[in-house]
């Protein structure tokens, strides 16, 4: 089954600097989304963006997708420390019926 | 607007033993979704539910069941527990089955076998 495989496992940044997480995939997809987790309580929606679009942002944060390279990213601007968590990607599984979902980018933000 | 609710919030169950874990979805929605997470791991699909029809099923074993009902909360059952089952369960709901849609995350089940 295809699935997200986020990039860096583990980022440590100070507060007020951007953060950039990536996810890539090993087959074609019709949406990706980005989901936060907090202390390993329920993940928390960010964004999904479809396959025909290449870039979205909400708040302070913005992603995009290239088809072509099999890739998204994820940006937040300005971090606080109140942005530290998990970060995972979601692509559609093989049926299009369901999400799979990667290993995670653990984000430190210090103050 | 409630979203979704899992109960219990932990529990701790002896291998061999059973177990039921509980999932009221989010007004409207009529999809719930089941997810394992191993401690330092990625959600992994378990299975789910549209409309009281299974409606997709991950590499779980069948001793993995769940239901749906008619107001669309939903049951995860798993049977024989083995120490490997020790995990978070997520149950997510969404307002429809297919991956268009984005999903309302309960705060999860703490499973502990022992």
């Amino acid at each position: 089954s295809q699935q997200g495989e986020e990039d860096p496992q583990a980022l440590s940044i100070q507060e007020g600097e951007n953060a950039t997480m990536n996810c890539s995939y090993k087959t074609s997809i019709n949406n990706l989304q980005w989901y936060r987790q907090n202390s390993g309580r329920g993940l928390v929606h960010l964004i999904l963006i479809r396959s025909n679009e290449r870039e979205k942002h909400s708040g302070r944060l913005r992603v995009t997708l290239d088809t072509s390279k099999k890739s998204s990213s994820l940006l937040i601007t300005a971090s606080r420390a109140a942005d530290t968590a998990s970060y995972f990607c979601a692509t559609d599984d093989n049926y299009g019926q369901n999400f799979v979902f990667g290993p995670g980018t653990r984000l430190s933000v210090l103050p | 607007e409630t979203g979704v609710t899992q109960s219990p919030t932990h529990l701790i169950k002896t291998r061999g033993q059973q177990v039921t874990l509980r999932c009221s979805s989010q007004s409207g929605h009529n999809t719930v979704s089941w997810y394992q997470q191993a401690l330092g791991q990625g959600p992994q699909f378990i299975f789910q539910y549209y409309r009281e029809e299974e409606n997709g099923r991950g590499n779980f074993p069948p001793r993995f069941s769940g239901l749906q009902f008619p107001n669309y909360s939903s049951e995860l059952n798993v049977n024989a527990l083995e120490l490997d089952d020790s995990a978070l369960y997520l149950c997510a709901s969404s307002l429809g089955s297919g991956a268009g849609y984005g999903y309302t995350f309960g705060s999860g089940t703490r499973l502990t076998v022992v």
